[in-house]
């Protein structure tokens, strides 16, 4: 069993278009993170969410986790080619060892021209 | 710069010859760790290390080496590759193992 759910696994718009992603779980979270990982290089951190229903926003993309930290999601407003790539969330399990990520499986975003 | 540094990017090598990937670090984190990545299964964690001379089992260690002894260094050790470790390997360091995590560029392997 996955501990974090991600959707849609794959996803292919046009430039222009709005989308969501989603992070789901069963389990509560302490924080949530959330990378974008470009082809040929590592995952590198978008954003950390800590408080239940708290909102981000980074330029175009927006944040959200839920407010029984159990589940985030990701909105990006007008997508352009350069927001392209694999997005990951990660966390860590509310009373964890603070020693340990679990990363989800990803969403891999395609924005064509 | 901070930087997470893994050598080499790219390594096809046969079954049984054991090989080294280099890791190495300058933020002087006490955590590091090695993932996989295959496809349809995400990051999987091999190692981590909360500090010198620590190291830890991961999700999927089996057929994997690791050592830390010196702080911003963490190599991982394929004592004898098999094909289904072919892989896209990264070797991550963070502040504590739950905080940012910075990644290197990745070391493709093919065990032929």
């Amino acid at each position: 069993t996955q501990l974090l759910e991600q959707s849609p696994q794959f996803l292919s718009i046009q430039e222009g278009e709005n989308l969501t992603v989603y992070c789901n779980s069963s389990s509560v979270f302490s924080s949530l993170q959330w990378y974008r990982q470009e082809p040929g290089e590592g995952p590198v951190l978008l954003v950390t969410v800590v408080t239940g229903g708290e909102v981000k926003k980074l330029k175009r993309l927006t944040f959200q986790f839920g407010d029984a930290r159990k589940d985030s999601s990701l909105h990006i407003t007008a997508a352009q080619p350069g927001d392209t790539g694999l997005y990951l969330c990660a966390g860590e399990r509310s009373g964890g060892s603070n020693y340990k990520l679990t990363f989800g499986k990803g969403t891999l975003l395609t924005v064509n021209p | 710069e901070a930087q997470v540094t893994q050598n080499p990017r790219y390594l096809i090598t046969v079954t049984g010859k054991k090989l080294t990937v280099t890791c190495s670090q300058n933020m002087n984190h006490e955590y590091m760790s090695w993932y996989r990545q295959d496809p349809g299964l995400g990051l999987r964690q091999i190692y981590y290390s909360m500090n010198v001379e620590v190291t830890d089992k991961g999700d999927v260690p089996e057929g994997y080496k690791v050592s830390r002894k010196e702080k911003r260094n963490f190599p991982l050790i394929l004592e004898s590759p098999s094909p289904n470790q072919t892989s896209l390997y990264f070797c991550a360091s963070s502040l504590t193992g739950a905080s940012e995590a910075f990644f290197g560029q990745g070391t493709r392997l093919t065990v032929v």
